[in-house]
């Protein structure tokens, strides 16, 4: 069964370091999405991304976040200046349409520590 | 401000015991819901679409109250590889999570 991956499976950083969180979402899905979990809390909307832009983002994804498809399979989310507070699992998921009714499959994760 | 809301947990049942989640949502126009479940330290993992009419599958049963913004998911036959996190979803859109309830199935 295709599936969303995603690296690295564990990243640590110094605060104020920038990160890069990448994904390969599932081949044939056109809408892509990074969520978030904070340790012990839900999983929280970032951001949905279709035709090469954003297309809906969270009161979280403020100007330190970033995403981009630098080509034709790669989803990247970009942390610029990383602070205690980013530490969670980040994940990335893709649909194969937009819209309320298609499900969201999420790949396994990268747990961001920062230090 | 779109809210999902869940049982608080965890739930403690032995094999073979039917337990049922309930959840509500906030947002009267949301037209998509689904079940998710999360094993620890893992991503969210699809478990079933929930329609209006209810929907079956295998011991899992979804049902959709939209008059009273409730969903709820019943498993029959409970077995120990159903320990895990139990997450309502609604989707419109972006997805909303609740927090989830925790399923602990013991022998």
């Amino acid at each position: 069964e295709p599936e969303v991956t995603q690296t690295p499976s564990h990243q640590v950083t110094q605060m104020g370091q920038e990160v890069i969180l990448r994904c390969v979402p599932i081949s044939n899905h056109l809408y892509f999405y990074w969520y978030r979990q904070i340790l012990g809390q839900k999983v929280e909307f970032l951001v949905s991304f279709y035709n090469n832009e954003i297309s809906e983002k969270s009161e979280i994804f403020d100007d330190q976040f970033s995403v981009e498809r630098p080509d034709g399979s790669n989803f990247t989310l970009k942390i610029r200046s990383t602070k205690l507070e980013d530490s969670a699992m980040y994940f990335c998921a893709s649909s194969e349409e937009g819209g309320g009714n298609q499900p969201q499959h999420f790949g396994d994760g990268t747990r961001l520590s920062i230090l | 401000r779109k809210e999902v809301e869940q049982d608080p947990g965890p739930f403690n049942v032995p094999e073979g015991a039917t337990v049922a989640f309930n959840c509500t949502y906030s947002n009267s126009a949301s037209q998509s819901f689904f079940w998710y479940r999360q094993d620890c330290r893992k991503e969210p993992k699809l478990l079933m679409s929930v329609y209006s009419s209810g929907n079956e599958d295998g011991r899992f049963t979804a049902q959709l109250n939209r008059a009273s913004q409730y969903i709820s998911l019943l498993i029959r036959d409970s077995k120990l590889s159903d320990s895990a996190t139990y997450l309502c979803v609604v989707n419109d859109s972006t997805l909303t999570f609740g927090k989830g309830t925790m399923l602990l199935v013991s022998p």
